[in-house]
């Protein structure tokens, strides 16, 4: 299936920090979605992308859908210990039944 | 009650035992999917339904069956499971298929 590059692996950040990630891939999307796992939980659905180029903000959470459409970041600002989790990057394309995953993003928040 | 629950949240089994894994969306969504994941790797696919028939089989070995009497309830009949089967299974539903998807809490299985 399709992958999803998603970078950083995992980070260590102090709290109060500003985070990015992101997500590439070398096929088009129409759809980004950024989700957080914590563990032992459900993937929760943060943002969600609909448009090339659109900015979404979710309180502190802000996300972009690259003007190519083969990649999207996540920004966290100000963070908080509970923002600490597994953070997936998602995309749908046109015709297809599922969507395709990023290998994830694991935040850790040092108080 | 809102959202995608998911039944039993935790499960432990015997290899030759057979249980079942039940999803109910609240949503009114039109579509419902079951995924595994494993320690470490990528979400998967296992299946996929739409208006309660079925539109994607991944691979997944006949051990798992799935089950959607109704675009509410999704049900993952699972016997003679190997250890390799133990995972986090997940539900999600999404309004139609190819939308956005919300997932349920998932069931964390465990296979001696």
């Amino acid at each position: 299936g399709q992958q999803l590059n998603q970078s950083p692996q995992s980070m260590f950040i102090q709290e109060g920090e500003d985070v990015s990630m992101n997500c590439t891939s070398s096929s088009i999307f129409n759809t980004w979605l950024w989700y957080k796992q914590d563990p032992g939980e459900g993937p929760v659905l943060l943002i969600a992308l609909y448009k090339a180029g659109e900015l979404t903000s979710n309180g502190r959470l802000t996300a972009q859908f690259g003007i190519t459409r083969k990649d999207s970041f996540l920004n966290i600002s100000a963070s908080i210990p509970s923002d600490v989790g597994i953070y997936f990057c998602a995309g749908l394309q046109t015709g297809a039944n599922n969507l395709f995953f990023g290998t994830g993003t694991r935040l850790t928040v040092i108080p | 009650e809102t959202g995608v629950t998911q039944t039993p949240r935790h499960l432990v089994m015997g290899m030759t035992n057979k249980k079942s894994l039940k999803c109910e969306q609240h949503l009114g969504h039109n579509a419902m999917y079951w995924y595994k994941q494993s320690a470490k790797k990528p979400l998967e696919l296992m299946f996929v339904y739409s208006l309660e028939e079925r539109v994607e089989n991944n691979s997944v070995p006949s051990r798992f069956s799935p089950e959607c009497p109704n675009s509410s309830h999704l049900f993952l009949h699972l016997h003679t499971l190997q250890p390799e089967d133990s995972a986090l299974y997940l539900c999600a539903s999404s309004q139609l298929l190819g939308d956005t998807q919300y997932f349920g809490p998932g069931t964390r299985l465990t296979v001696l």
